[in-house]
């Protein structure tokens, strides 16, 4: 039971350049998050999934957009990566998430030069 | 403005030591969760409580929920080296129960 599997786990990319990230999960979970984890700033909330085929803006979303196209995957997409987007992303998912909490990838650390 | 303030934000202690985390708000939440997390890994879920009140215990470290579902504390006994990462609660709000994370206490067990 590989759990929440995110790829790719580094990345450096230039100004301006665009970038996917993956989430997969194999526990058939309706829920999915995306985080970002910054110094000083905790965990912040990007987007999220209730579903297959849905998505809604967390926190901070700008600059992020994702997609939900098959219920194990959920996606996010920089489309023009700025300097600000430099962190720790991670991926969460969850079946019932107030009481059994959510299961987190081991995350992506992007670094934007 | 931050919901969840954790206290406190960095703690090191020595092996065999007693400690304790706070995690205040202002808000009242459905749930309050916690979460350890290691370097280089994602946070992993210790506990969830549920009722003002409650107390839960797992191993040598306590939960315990305030009695208005507003503040939480983690109380470690006999602190280990195994013990040291960043330590996260984290409150449920809404129907959907996004979860509203504090930034966290970085807690260093030294042998």
């Amino acid at each position: 039971n590989a759990g929440v599997t995110q790829t790719p786990k580094f990345r450096v990319l230039k100004t301006g350049q665009s970038m996917t990230l993956l989430c997969a999960q194999d526990m058939n979970h309706e829920y999915m998050y995306w985080y970002r984890q910054d110094p000083g700033m905790g965990l912040r909330l990007i987007h999220y999934s209730v579903g297959e085929g849905t998505t809604a803006k967390g926190e901070v979303p700008d600059g992020y957009n994702v997609s939900r196209l098959k219920k194990q995957n959920f996606l996010l997409g920089l489309e023009s990566a700025a300097p600000s987007q430099t962190s720790v992303y991670f991926c969460a998912s969850s079946y019932f998430p107030a009481r059994n909490g959510y299961t987190f990838g081991s995350g992506t650390r992007l670094t934007v030069v | 403005t931050q919901l969840l303030e954790q206290s406190p934000q960095f703690l090191s202690i020595q092996e065999g030591e007693n400690l304790t985390v706070y995690c205040n708000s202002s808000s009242v939440f459905s749930s309050l969760q916690w979460y350890r997390q290691e370097p280089g890994e994602g946070p992993v879920l210790l506990v969830t409580v549920v009722t003002g009140g409650e107390v839960k215990k797992l191993k040598r470290l306590t939960f315990q929920f305030g009695d208005a579902r507003k503040d939480s504390s983690l109380h470690i006994t006999a602190a280990q080296p195994g013990d040291t990462g960043l330590y996260l609660c984290a409150g449920v709000r809404g129907s959907q129960g996004n979860l509203i994370f504090g930034k966290g206490t970085k807690l260093s067990v030294k042998p």
